[in-house]
């Protein structure tokens, strides 16, 4: 079963436009959500991630939204650029625990910003 | 300097033969993951191991079989290798045992025939 469940598949936005990309889990036990981006050929690698005691975590353009009640989180991404291009993964994980180190991914979100 | 690395980069060969592949990292970590990318892009962790002790050990066939020669290194041993064994192989490390920023490598296309 899948863990965590991201949207959409894809996504296609203009240049200086908003990207933004959901993500949902069930388990509560999930304790630390990172945001991964992956470029053709290469690695994930970890772009932002946030825990829940928080509900905003921003980082330059790169903004994680969390609402734990709907235990929902999103990645927004402001003034997209071309580099921005990538595919990118929610993630999420218990943390300390009998699964130490276990991430749960979505399925990926590919993004393309048109110039 | 690359964080973690993996050779080889490309993999290519027959149904039944053998394969390893190896990665390296040399961020002091204490912790290091293998997982695939199948070709849809979904990314599931196979294994991980602290300081040379399996942790995490996914529903994988027991023909893949890694070995940690120290907290440095995680090579992974495949045998009689199938069709579906066909992905991009990535080795992790990261920092804590839980789930801290996890450092992928450049990944391993294993292409199966």
């Amino acid at each position: 079963q899948q863990q965590v469940k991201q949207s959409p598949q894809s996504l296609i936005v203009q240049k200086g436009g908003i990207s933004i990309i959901n993500c949902a889990y069930e388990n509560t036990a999930f304790d630390y959500f990172p945001w991964y981006q992956q470029f053709p050929g290469k690695g994930p690698a970890l772009l932002i991630a946030i825990r829940p005691d928080v509900s905003e975590k921003k980082e330059g353009r790169f903004t994680i939204s969390f609402n734990k009640s709907a235990k929902q989180f999103s990645l927004h991404i402001m003034d997209s650029q071309p580099g921005d291009s990538a595919t990118y993964f929610c993630a999420a994980s218990p943390g300390r625990g009998s699964t130490l180190g276990r991430l749960y991914f979505g399925r990926g979100t590919q993004l393309t910003v048109w110039p | 300097d690359t964080a973690v690395s993996q050779t080889p980069k490309y993999l290519v060969t027959q149904m039944g033969n053998d394969k390893s592949i190896k990665c390296e990292q040399n961020l002091g970590h204490d912790t290091m993951y293998w997982y695939k990318q199948d070709s849809k892009k979904f990314l599931k962790i196979m294994f991980s191991y602290n300081n040379k002790e399996l942790i995490i050990n996914e529903t994988v066939p027991n023909r893949f079989s890694p070995k940690s020669p120290d907290k440095a290194h995680l090579n992974l041993h495949i045998n009689s290798l199938e069709l579906g064994d066909s992905a991009v192989y990535f080795c992790a490390s990261s920092q804590l045992r839980d789930a801290d920023e996890q450092y992928f490598g450049p990944g391993t296309r294993l292409t199966v025939t």
